[in-house]
């Protein structure tokens, strides 16, 4: 079974500070992994994929296989960056989600 | 381009009452799914249908039954509500492939008394 971990429920940071918000995955296969974001009275959606290696909104994530882990990082924290943020494994034709790490960013 | 579209945005109901949430997609998408987001426990699949004609239980289906109706839509019913099923329900359509991003609708909330 596949199971994708986030151990933080709330993560507090001040504005311009380094975040970083944890995942970590168990699964057989070989992981396709994804940031998914919820802002405040807005619907879910994709942040970023570890398959485009690509760079949204200054958030990055690297796989790390031996670590089985898949951290979003972002170097200075914005105010507009709170939110809730899921981590999710698609595999078995099924994506699967952690349970998510609220940001919250202060001023 | 509406995207993902839910209805109705809120409901209650009382114990034992049963529903049907709907939803649309009008992006073409094979898969849809449908999820219920509870504080602390993060989003759990319900049910999700691959493809037309298609449906396969997830995580959490106890209590719930779905139908893919078409293309476009996938419902979800309930038949008879409990208080443990409290919560928000998110509808979210994907296509088959390598892209596997799943776009969600603003979902239902919905209270049991």
């Amino acid at each position: 079974a596949q199971r994708v971990t986030q151990p933080e429920k709330l993560l507090s940071v001040f504005k311009g500070a380094p975040v970083e918000l944890k995942c970590n995955y168990s699964y057989s296969g070989s992981p396709e992994l994804f940031w998914y974001v919820q802002y405040s009275r807005q619907r879910l959606q994709l942040l970023l994929r570890h398959i485009s290696r690509e760079s949204i909104k200054g958030f990055t994530a690297d796989l790390n296989k031996g670590e089985t882990s898949f951290h979003l990082k972002k170097p200075f924290a914005q105010e507009e960056d709170s939110a809730m943020y899921y981590c999710a494994l698609y595999g078995y034709s099924t994506l699967t989600f952690g349970k998510g790490t609220m940001l919250l960013v202060s001023p | 381009n509406a995207g993902v579209t839910q209805t109705p945005k809120f409901q209650v109901l009382k114990t034992g009452q049963s529903m049907t949430l709907q939803c649309a997609q009008d992006m073409n998408h094979n898969s849809m799914y449908w999820y219920r987001q509870d504080p602390g426990m993060g989003l759990r699949l319900i049910y999700y249908s691959a493809s037309e004609g298609t449906t396969d239980k997830g995580e959490v289906p106890n209590g719930y039954n779905v139908s893919r109706l078409n293309k476009r839509e996938f419902s979800l019913r309930l038949e008879s509500a409990a208080p443990s099923q409290t919560s928000v329900y998110f509808c979210a359509s994907s296509e088959i492939g390598i892209s596997y991003e799943q776009y969600f609708g603003p979902g239902t909330r919905l209270t049991v008394t």
